[in-house]
């Protein structure tokens, strides 16, 4: 079936601006998480949905970085008044349930001028 | 929070032999274990995961052991191919009870033909 989804795949923006980056998981997966992975680097957690609710915030970096979930399927994780520090890929999971194996999405590479 | 070392950050081995991948984590209610395999480029794909019920799990030429005792765990790769040559990443979760994966901050392996 299809695998997790991440759009766009890459967007390139100005210090200042916003973006919205978009995640479509695996259908019928109930958890969705968010990852950041800077260039030759570890990945870095940083929220996890259990359906449309975020109970794990603590990996966001800042309050520039704000996530939502709707319909228990479509995640998008925004990022206001970019920092070039942004720059990163940013990868989405998602699993059947919580302690199920994550499934990840291909990435967003983001790059703030 | 979890906190996942991660070694060595590079290794080189002969195409045949045996390669190996060390991680320790902090958190000692942690109970899952995964291995992702990361080509350039494209996502982190699982390769063979562990939970703590357990001290080895074995697949083909994979196989991860664990001790929790130690809170350490390692990724053994036999007979070497050079498509096995990627960055591969240990994680483990927080004590949250969801999958909330902690990543070291990966090994490349490359092996030499």
């Amino acid at each position: 079936g299809a695998g997790v989804s991440q759009s766009p795949s890459n967007k390139v923006t100005e210090k200042g601006k916003d973006v919205e980056l978009r995640c479509d998981p695996i259908s019928g997966h109930t958890a969705l998480y968010w990852y950041r992975q800077s260039l030759g680097q570890g990945l870095e957690f940083l929220i996890y949905f259990q359906g449309n609710s975020a109970p794990d915030k603590s990996g966001l970096p800042s309050d520039r970085f704000s996530a939502e979930r709707t319909g228990g399927s479509v995640s998008t994780l925004t990022i206001q008044r970019t920092q070039q520090e942004d720059s990163a890929v940013y990868l989405c999971a998602s699993s059947r349930t919580v302690t199920d194996t994550q499934y990840f999405g291909p990435g967003t590479r983001l790059t703030v001028l | 929070g979890e906190n996942v070392e991660q070694h060595p950050s590079t290794l080189s081995v002969q195409e045949g032999d045996s390669a190996v991948i060390k991680c320790t984590y902090s958190d000692s209610a942690s109970n899952y274990f995964p291995w992702y395999k990361q080509e350039l480029g494209k996502r982190p794909q699982l390769i063979i995961d562990i939970r703590s019920n357990v001290g080895e799990k074995k697949d083909q030429r994979i196989a991860v052991t664990l001790n929790k005792t130690a809170k350490h765990f390692s990724l053994h790769i036999t007979e070497t191919q050079p498509e096995d040559s990627a960055v591969y990443f240990c994680a483990a979760t927080d004590q949250t009870g969801a999958n909330n994966l902690f990543f070291g901050t990966g090994t490349r392996l490359t092996v030499i033909p």
